[in-house]
């Protein structure tokens, strides 16, 4: 079956600017996640839903960025006033449920390049 | 809170040699799960092993095998007489009581012909 997808696969915006990032996870699993990784570095937790709400979103660096899970399947990464230190790979994840034993599926990713 | 070191960010092989990469963790929670997921060049993360804290058996998969050893807090991994296909880098990953995954620095791995 088809994996984890993510669009658009890069972004260049200018400093200020609005974007949207969206992940479709594989169908039927109930958790998603959200990571950003800057060159050299893990994965960094964001956020992630179970179902349609957001279980935690500690992540999340500060009120710029918002997302979206509305009817539990499809996500959108929002992200106001962009920065250029926003620019990194951004990453979704799904898994069956959130439970601690559930393995990731990851998408490719979305290249963000802030100017 | 929990945390994730893998101390090696680069290793440089030879094809066929065997290779280990470290992973020390820390965390206060008694039940917890240990992943490794491999990147390649691609990009795209792919999981390999799952491990919780209650089962400290090896395994072994392939030229793949695992050491899980909670005296030292250690989840190493080791690539056995490993190939160019091998390049990419690996993540050790913990999850516990919060759900929330933590993952390493990553060991990007060089297999060289």
């Amino acid at each position: 079956g088809a994996g984890v997808s993510q669009t658009p696969s890069n972004k260049v915006t200018e400093k200020g600017k609005y974007v949207e990032l969206r992940c479709d996870p594989i169908s039927g699993h109930t958790a998603l996640y959200w990571y950003r990784q800057s060159l050299g570095q893990g994965p960094e937790f964001l956020i992630y839903f179970q179902g349609t709400g957001a279980a935690d979103d500690s992540g999340l660096p500060n009120d710029r960025f918002f997302a979206v899970r509305p009817e539990g399947s499809v996500s959108t990464l929002k992200i106001q006033r962009t920065e250029r230190g926003d620019s990194a790979v951004y990453l979704c994840a799904s898994s069956q449920t959130s439970g601690r034993a559930d393995e990731q599926f990851f998408g490719p990713g979305t290249r963000l390049t802030v100017l | 809170a929990q945390k994730v070191t893998q101390a090696q960010t680069e290793i440089s092989v030879v094809e066929k040699e065997d290779v280990t990469l470290d992973c020390v963790y820390e965390t206060r929670d008694t039940t917890y799960y240990l992943f490794w997921y491999k990147q390649p060049p691609s990009g795209e993360l792919v999981f390999l092993i799952r491990r919780n804290s209650f089962d400290e058996q090896n395994e072994i998969s392939g030229r793949y095998s695992w050491n899980f050893q909670k005296s030292t807090s250690s989840f190493n991994f080791t690539i056995t007489a490993s190939q160019v296909v091998d390049s990419a880098v690996y993540f050790c990953a913990l999850k516990g009581g919060s759900y929330i995954p933590t993952f390493g620095r990553g060991t990007s791995l060089i297999v060289h012909p």
